[in-house]
């Protein structure tokens, strides 16, 4: 079983550009989740898709953070325009719909805003 | 508010010793409760979880997790440590009443030394 695939791995921008980050879930797993990791901080989540539905984006930044789940498979997270504070890790995770079923992850993409 | 603590930022064991890494947790209800772990430049990975029914939960790795409801505590144990065992390690529960979101600890950097 292919696990959660994420791209690019690595990113370097200027404060002020824009970036986008892919992710493909495992297959068949209706929930996805994007983190935000900060160096040494545990996982921060941004935005929960149920299918192609937000489930909840209470902590996405609306103002600069966008996200997508197009047809309830693939998903893009972009940032416009991009802060120094956003250099982070950007984790993506999917599992299957129902309260006790683990997360997957993606390797993250590292975002450096310079 | 509910939370989750790992009281040590860091773990210092001796290859070959058991070692031991903290959780507890203040959350209504009977959570689900996860342990995840962190390799350098990759993503998290599923190690175990507890769902209901024995106390001792076996997952990936040789590792093993004790619940103790009394206590809200669902510590990482292992009998035997090795050097490759040295990550970091991230504690997660889940509310009952959540749309399927975990709450993170800041995670444990444990350290095996040969």
């Amino acid at each position: 079983e292919a696990g959660v695939a994420q791209s690019p791995r690595y990113k370097i921008i200027e404060k002020r550009q824009s970036v986008a980050f892919w992710c493909n879930p495992i297959s068949g797993h209706a929930t996805l989740y994007w983190y935000q990791q900060i160096l040494g901080q545990g996982p921060k989540l941004l935005i929960q898709f149920q299918n192609n539905g937000v489930v909840d984006d209470s902590q996405l930044p609306k103002d600069r953070f966008s996200a997508e789940r197009l047809k309830g498979v693939d998903s893009t997270l972009k940032i416009q325009p991009a802060k120094l504070e956003d250099s982070a890790v950007y984790l993506c995770a999917s599992s299957q719909a129902g309260t006790g079923y683990e997360q997957y992850f993606g390797p993250g993409t590292r975002l450096t805003v310079t | 508010a509910q939370s989750v603590a790992q009281p040590e930022d860091q773990v210092n064991v001796a290859e070959g010793n058991p070692l031991t890494v903290k959780c507890t947790y203040s959350v209504s209800g009977n959570p689900y409760l996860f342990w995840y772990v962190q390799y350098p430049n990759r993503g998290l990975q599923f190690l175990l979880k507890y769902i209901t029914g024995d106390n001792l939960v076996k997952g990936s790795y040789g590792f093993e997790a004790e619940f103790n409801k009394s206590q809200t505590s669902f510590h990482l144990k292992k009998p035997s440590a090795l050097v490759s065992d040295s990550a970091l390690y991230f504690c997660a529960v889940r509310p009952l009443d959540s749309n399927y979101q975990l709450i993170w600890g800041a995670g444990t950097k444990l350290i095996i030394k040969p």
